[in-house]
C-alpha cells in the first residue's frame, strides 16, 4: 500500500538553528515527490518537486533532497517567518492522485 | 492571476441540510480533485477528476457528489450533512498527463461546520 511518514510531528527551533524534516515513503513507480508549506487558516503552497533520486532543489532558506526511500527538506538558518507546517505528498504510476503525510509542525523563535 | 478560488469560506450546516461548496480555475488545468483535511489525519482525497465530464471517486468519497461540466468548475455536494462530515475542504488543481510541471495549486478552503 502507498503510504507517506512525516517526522517529526512537530519541531521547535530557534532562529539561526538549522534543521531537518523527514519524508519517508512507499509507492508503486514515483512520478514525483512535493513539498508544500501550510499556513493556519490558508491553502497549502507549492514548494519543489523532486523526479529521481538524487536530484535537490532550493529556494532561499529550503532544500529539497530526494533519494529513493526518503525525501528531507533543510531549513539553514531559519527565521520566523519560516515557521508553518511543511507537508509532502507523492504521486505515482499513471495516476494523478496525491498521497499526503500528515505534515510537520514548524515553530522557530527569535 | 486568481488561481483556484473556493466558496465560501466558512459556513455552519444542520445535519441532514444539503449544500454545494463551489471550485473554480483558470488556469485550462485538467486535473481537479477535493481534499478533506482533518487533525492528525493529513489531506485525504475525496473525489477527482481528469476533465470535463470524468470523474472518479478518490479515498473517502461516501457522502459526497462532484460533477465537472467545465474545465474551470469542479463543484462538491454533500448531500446530507452529517457531524462527521466537519472538516476543511481543500480544492486542488493541475495539469495532468504527461505534463512535466504537474504541481496542483490549492484553493483558500472551505471551513464546514455541521452541527
Amino acid at each position: 500500500e502507498d503510504q507517506v511518514t512525516q517526522s517529526p510531528e512537530a519541531l521547535r527551533l530557534q532562529e539561526g538553528e538549522s534543521s531537518s524534516l523527514n519524508c519517508s515513503y512507499t509507492v508503486s513507480g514515483l512520478r514525483g515527490l512535493f513539498w508544500y508549506r501550510q499556513d493556519p487558516g490558508k491553502g497549502p503552497e507549492f514548494l519543489f518537486t523532486l523526479y529521481s533520486a538524487g536530484e535537490e532543489k532550493e529556494k532561499e532558506r529550503l532544500k529539497a533532497t530526494l533519494t529513493k526511500k526518503e525525501s528531507f527538506l533543510h531549513i539553514t538558518a531559519p527565521k520566523p517567518e519560516d515557521s508553518a507546517t511543511y507537508l509532502c505528498a507523492v504521486k505515482r504510476g499513471n495516476t494523478d492522485k496525491l498521497i499526503f503525510g500528515t505534515g510537520t509542525r514548524l515553530q522557530v523563535f527569535p | 492571476n486568481a488561481g483556484v478560488t473556493q466558496t465560501p469560506k466558512f459556513q455552519v450546516l444542520k445535519t441532514g441540510q444539503s449544500m454545494t461548496l463551489q471550485c473554480a480555475q483558470d488556469m485550462n488545468h485538467e486535473y481537479m480533485s477535493w481534499y478533506r483535511q482533518d487533525p492528525g489525519m493529513g489531506l485525504r482525497l475525496i473525489h477527482y477528476s481528469v476533465g470535463a465530464g470524468i470523474t472518479d471517486q478518490g479515498e473517502v468519497p461516501n457522502g459526497y457528489n462532484v460533477s465537472r461540466s467545465t474545465t474551470e468548475d469542479f463543484p462538491l455536494r454533500l448531500l446530507s450533512a452529517a457531524p462527521s462530515q466537519t472538516s476543511v475542504y481543500f480544492c486542488a488543481s493541475s495539469y495532468g498527463g504527461g505534463a512535466r510541471n504537474t504541481e496542483a495549486f490549492f484553493g483558500q478552503g472551505t471551513r464546514l461546520t455541521v452541527v
